[in-house]
């Protein structure tokens, strides 16, 4: 069974460095894209960008580049979403996903990760 | 960036009802359309890829149609478990870009 699960909850300040994973399991982790989701407080859904953990080529959306940093270790079948210095308007829901086998829409979903910024 | 819109952007339908949604691109995109539903609180999940493929596990009163500029998603007879919702999301060329959604309440 495909899983993908996400690191909890956190807590953050303006200003502060945050890193959230998303383990794969029940597949072959190097073989199939991995991308980030996020949705605002009672929004919808933004696509922020992608990852390829066999070769970690990464595709951003230009709305994200620069803002976060997507990667994976590969090791422990895992990637990350991560951010230097965090805003209030960072605070959202993010979701890990993996593209289907040959395709682009995401098939499975991992549970989600809340953040909140906030002074 | 391809703009993806949905109409209505809320509905309220009775149990048994016919239920349809409309998600019209700002450019072509053949049919690389996917279709998911969200509940509070839950993570997204896939119901159609390919504008009108169902994804395995997914009810048969689902389904897709459409190609180019304009989609839909039927729902042939809505039931309380229906209650999400639904975005599209083109993935014809990055980046990718969803539906701001369609939400369906039951009356």
């Amino acid at each position: 069974e495909v899983q993908l699960v996400q690191s909890g909850a956190e807590v953050k300040k303006p200003g502060e460095s945050l890193k959230i994973s998303c383990e794969g399991s029940g597949y072959s982790f190097t073989s199939y894209w991995i991308g980030w989701v996020r949705q605002m407080p009672e929004k919808g859904l933004e696509w922020m960008g992608i990852i390829y953990p066999g070769d970690s080529d990464t595709r951003y959306n230009p709305s994200f580049q620069g803002q976060v940093t997507i990667s994976v270790d590969k090791s422990i079948s895992t990637a990350y979403l991560q951010w230097s210095s965090l805003k209030a308007s960072d605070s959202a829901m993010y979701y890990c996903a993996r593209r289907a086998e040959g395709s682009e829409y995401f098939q499975y979903w991992g549970q989600g990760t809340l953040v909140t910024v906030s002074s | 960036d391809i703009q993806m819109t949905h109409s209505p952007s809320t509905l309220s339908a009775s149990v048994g009802d016919r239920v349809t949604i409309t998600c019209r691109a700002s450019q072509s995109i053949s049919s690389w359309l996917a279709w998911y539903q969200q509940k509070p609180g839950k993570a997204p999940k896939l119901l159609i890829y390919k504008a009108s493929t169902l994804e395995g596990g997914v009810p048969s009163r689902f389904s897709g149609s459409g190609s180019g500029t304009e989609f839909t998603l039927t729902i042939s007879s809505l039931q309380p478990d229906d209650a999400a919702t639904y975005y599209c999301q083109q993935y014809t060329s990055n980046p990718l870009t969803f539906g701001g959604g369609t939400k369906v309440e039951i009356k």
